[in-house]
């Protein structure tokens, strides 16, 4: 049982390149949300899923677009990468509940990306 | 806009010692939530307490929730080096996407 893994762990882009970062998860979860980290800031929002087939945006989706083809796998894509996406990102799990407020999230070990 | 600030933004204290940090929010909760992370980790839950609780305990921690002056406390008694950390709170409503992660609580234990 790994829980949450993401891939890849560490990346730097260059201005307008693309790039997907893959997270998956075998706790069979609802929900997978997407967030980035940055220094002296809590974690924000870009997108969540609530099932298979499903996303919708969070707090800060511009530039981002995720997929969720299949349940265990929440993708996100930078089509054309800036240094404002320079940040550390995390993607989390959480079992079906009342709205978000669905409860303890299981994260992966994050993503550190650097946009040159 | 974060919906959460959390104070103080860093706390050093040496083991054995109580560690009090807080939360405060601006709208309406669902339920509240901390986690910790370790420097260079996922974050990992804590404890969960629903807007109609006013007190939770696991182990060494103790988590309050004061719905009128919309503010959470985190304490953790008897410190341990183990517990140095960042400490996050979150803030969960029934909207869809307004999940909200507090700045952190930096928290530093010396033996």
């Amino acid at each position: 049982n790994a829980g949450v893994t993401q891939t890849p762990k560490f990346r730097v882009l260059k201005t307008g390149q693309s790039m997907t970062l893959l997270c998956a998860q075998d706790m069979n979860h609802e929900y997978m949300y997407w967030y980035r980290q940055d220094p002296g800031m809590g974690l924000r929002l870009i997108h969540y899923s609530v099932g298979e087939g499903t996303t919708a945006k969070g707090e800060v989706p511009d530039g981002y677009n995720v997929s969720r083809l299949k349940k265990q796998n929440f993708l996100l894509g930078l089509e054309s990468a800036a240094p404002s996406q320079t940040s550390v990102y995390f993607c989390a799990s959480s079992q079906r509940g009342k709205g978000l407020a669905g409860g303890e999230q299981f994260f992966g070990p994050g993503t550190r990306l650097t946009v040159l | 806009s974060q919906q959460g600030e959390e104070d103080p933004q860093a706390l050093s204290i040496q083991e054995g010692e109580n560690a009090t940090m807080n939360c405060s929010y601006k709208t309406s909760i669902n339920n509240l939530q901390w986690y910790r992370q370790n420097s260079g980790r996922g974050l990992v839950h804590l404890i969960l307490i629903r807007s109609n609780e006013r007190e939770k305990h696991s182990g060494r921690l103790r988590v309050t929730l004061d719905t009128s002056k919309k503010s959470s406390s985190l304490l953790i008694t008897a410190s341990r080096a183990a517990d140095t950390a960042s400490y996050f709170c979150l803030m969960t409503t029934d909207s869809w996407g307004k999940l909200q992660f507090g700045a952190g609580t930096q928290v530093v234990v010396t033996p």
